[in-house]
């Protein structure tokens, strides 16, 4: 049964820093991944969907990677702002009918 | 930019009552889903429907609920005795789904409060 897991659970940085979020998945027999974001009380935004033949994605200032063998992506954030302030969630879709299994996520605070 | 849609934003209902919550998917899209997140929990898979019937549920996904697309448009999931633990914020997403090249698309959610 796939697991999706993300640390750290929580990141506090200052404003203008680079940083990264990690996902880890247990089969690697995966279609895709997909990075979302979640503001609170809010729905999900998607942020990048990365193929499982791909080994990376960007947009703007985000960058997601992903080794497919080894069960791994992370989610660069390059020069952090504070509406950038969110939780940040990973899934992979793992069935035949592009159902996601998600990750609890990284709830990422951005302070002035 | 097309999004999916959902109604009501928040809705509170008494234990033992039905409910109907409703979403309008993206329209060129062919792969509907369900999905819940009870508070401070991950986002869990529900159930899926494409070609007007269900292609995969969850554990979860019991006899109590169901789902249906009445019309050309809309796709409902329907509750039929809420409990405490129905709870949730559901969301409903769409896609086209064609293997790896495929892209879900979430609507804001439904707040669910059963009291």
């Amino acid at each position: 049964k796939q697991e999706v897991t993300q640390i750290p659970a929580a990141l506090s940085v200052p404003e203008g820093e680079n940083l990264v979020l990690n996902c880890s998945f247990t089969d690697s027999a995966i279609y895709n991944l997909q990075w979302f974001r979640q503001d609170p009380g809010k729905g999900l935004t998607s942020l990048l969907l990365i193929q499982s033949s791909q080994r990376e994605q960007t947009s703007g200032r985000l960058n997601a990677s992903l080794d497919k063998s080894s069960g791994r992506s992370t989610l660069y954030i390059a020069a952090s702002q504070p509406g950038d302030s969110a939780t940040y969630l990973c899934a992979v879709i793992g069935g035949s009918q592009g159902n996601l299994i998600f990750g609890k996520g990284t709830k990422l605070s951005v302070k002035p | 930019e097309p999004e999916v849609t959902q109604t009501p934003s928040h809705q509170v209902t008494q234990m033992g009552q039905e409910v109907i919550l409703r979403c309008v998917p993206i329209s060129n899209h062919l792969y509907f889903y369900w999905y819940r997140q009870i508070l401070g929990q991950k986002v869990e898979f529900l159930v899926s429907f494409y070609n007007n019937e269900i292609s995969e549920k969850s554990e979860i996904f019991d006899d109590q609920f169901s789902v249906e697309r009445p019309d050309g448009s809309n796709f409902t999931l329907k509750i039929r005795s809420t409990k405490l633990e129905d709870s949730a914020m559901y969301f409903c997403a769409s896609s086209v789904w064609q293997g790896g090249d495929t892209e879900a698309f979430f609507g804001q959610g439904t707040r669910l409060t059963v009291v």
